[in-house]
C-alpha cells in the first residue's frame, strides 16, 4: 500500500506554544487529507478534511482558529495546534486519499503513524 | 445521529481458533464499510472494504460479511496467530453526510488478544 509519514512522531511542549505536525504522502498524490485525534481506548475522531489548494472543512465542535490546517501541495498537509493547552494532549493521526494508481480499494485511506502530543 | 458499536471488551482466543469481531451500526445506510487494524501507538492499517451490494469479502485468512438488513458486519480471522493481536476498527462510509468528502466514521474498536 501507499506510504504516509508524519513528523514529528512525538512532541512535548509548554502550554501556550504552537506545534506544527506534518503529514506527507510519500509515493502518491493525495487529493484529500484527513486529520484525526484519538484519546486512549477511544475511536478516531475526524477533526477536518482538507483538499489541496482549498480551505479545510472542519467537523462540528473543532475550532478552526486553534487547529490550523494547510494543504499546500498534493503530498503535504500540516496541522498547527496554536496556543496549545494540556487538554490538547492527544494522539493526532493524518490520512491521505488519492488516485495515481496507489489506492487499491475505493475510498481507501492510508494512515500515517501518528503524532503523540503532550502539552505540559 | 449515526452510531457504530463494537465490542468494548477485549476478545481473548487461543492460537489457531477463529476470531470473530462484530460491528453494528444504526441510523445510517453506508455505501461501504471498511475494517482496519491498529497497533498501540500506531496509525490504522487498512484491511478490507466491503460494499453494500456485497455479502462477503475474503482476503487470505480474513473474511468480512456485511448484512445491510441487520446493519451488521462480522470480521473473521481464521487460524489466528499471536501476531494478529491488535485493535480492529470498523469504519463506515460517511460521504452521504459529509457533503461528498468521502470521510469515514470509525467505531471505537475491539482489542483482540491471541494466546499461544
Amino acid at each position: 500500500g501507499a506510504v504516509v509519514s508524519q513528523h514529528p512522531s512525538r512532541v512535548i511542549c509548554k502550554s501556550g506554544t504552537s506545534v506544527k505536525i506534518e503529514c506527507r504522502s510519500l509515493d502518491f498524490q493525495a487529493t484529500t487529507m484527513f486529520w484525526y485525534r484519538q484519546f486512549p481506548k477511544q475511536s478516531l475522531m475526524l477533526m477536518a478534511t482538507s483538499n489541496e489548494g482549498s480551505k479545510a472543512t472542519y467537523e462540528q465542535g473543532v475550532e478552526k482558529d486553534k487547529f490550523l490546517i494547510n494543504h499546500a501541495s498534493l503530498t503535504l498537509s500540516t496541522l498547527t495546534v496554536t496556543s496549545a493547552h494540556p487538554e490538547d494532549s492527544s494522539f493526532y493521526i493524518c490520512s491521505a486519499q488519492g488516485g495515481g494508481g496507489r489506492s487499491s480499494s475505493y475510498n481507501e485511506q492510508f494512515f500515517g503513524p501518528g503524532t503523540r502530543l503532550t502539552v505540559l | 445521529s449515526q452510531k457504530i458499536e463494537q465490542n468494548s471488551e477485549a476478545l481473548n482466543i487461543q492460537e489457531g481458533k477463529t476470531a470473530t469481531l462484530t460491528c453494528n451500526y444504526t441510523n445510517y445506510s453506508p455505501a461501504y464499510l471498511q475494517w482496519y487494524r491498529q497497533d498501540p501507538g500506531r496509525g490504522p492499517v487498512f484491511l478490507l472494504l466491503i460494499r453494500e451490494n456485497e455479502k462477503e469479502k475474503r482476503k487470505e485468512r480474513l473474511k468480512v460479511t456485511f448484512d445491510t438488513t441487520l446493519k451488521q458486519s462480522l470480521f473473521h480471522i481464521t487460524a489466528s496467530q499471536p501476531a494478529d493481536s491488535a485493535t480492529y476498527l470498523c469504519a463506515l462510509d460517511g460521504s452521504l453526510i459529509s457533503g461528498g468528502y468521502n470521510k469515514l466514521i470509525f467505531g471505537a474498536g475491539t482489542r483482540l488478544a491471541v494466546h499461544p
